[in-house]
């Protein structure tokens, strides 16, 4: 079991702020970075796949980061909307193939 | 856009009966999943399928559980003897490639009472 950790647990927003998170991976057998947003009563829905060092994704006003030297990847929101409230869940890939989840950030966005 | 779909949404069973979860993975999909998350807890792997034979398993699956494909379009998830940690949300997941991102399906919450 590889540990993949995403803090904070949860978070509070007020409608229009900026936020972000991370999730901290291994820094060895690297593969790929997955986030994932999963709204309640919802599947997860695949955000980004991340695979090299330095890479930085963008997807409207959500956007990622990845330093795979550290094993670390950001999540920022920017301008949130009710609509951005969900859990968003990193999976570290390994380089066997492995996909480990971590147990996620849950954003709440307060109008 | 193509979706997994999963069925039932939402199944209640004793314990020690068998459940079957049913998973159809997107079409050109070559590799199939099973995740499950237990309430206020991670999303933790069960197992990996690809060319009719299971590529990797978790410790969590063990004898009682066991997958098939039967058709060229199903994939079912069985667990033969329920017990109450069982209770979950099982998810199935499919991809066209190993470093694909994974495509969900809704889940199945399995009440084991």
């Amino acid at each position: 079991i590889l540990n993949v950790e995403q803090s904070p647990q949860s978070l509070h927003v007020q409608e229009g702020d900026s936020t972000n998170f991370t999730c901290s991976f291994p820094s060895s057998n690297f593969y790929a970075l997955h986030w994932y947003r999963w709204e309640t009563a919802k599947s997860p829905e695949a955000l980004f796949v991340m695979t090299l060092n330095g890479d930085e994704k963008k997807k409207g006003r959500i956007s990622a980061t990845l330093n795979t030297k550290e094993g670390y990847s950001y999540l920022y929101i920017k301008g949130s909307q009710p609509e951005d409230s969900a859990t968003y869940l990193c999976a570290f890939l390994s380089n066997d193939y492995k996909l480990s989840f971590g147990a996620g950030t849950t954003v709440t966005v307060r109008a | 856009e193509p979706e997994v779909t999963q069925t039932p949404s939402h199944q209640v069973t004793q314990m020690g009966q068998e459940v079957i979860l049913r998973c159809v993975p997107i079409s050109n999909h070559l590799y199939f999943y099973w995740y499950r998350q237990i309430l206020g807890q991670k999303v933790e792997f069960l197992v990996s399928f690809y060319n009719n034979e299971i590529s990797e398993k978790s410790e969590i699956f063990d004898d009682q559980f066991s997958v098939e494909r039967p058709d060229g379009s199903n994939f079912t998830l069985k667990i033969r003897s329920t017990k109450l940690e069982d209770s979950a949300m099982y998810f199935c997941a499919s991809n066209p490639q190993l470093n694909s991102p994974l495509h969900f399906g809704n889940g199945t919450r399995l009440t084991v009472t």
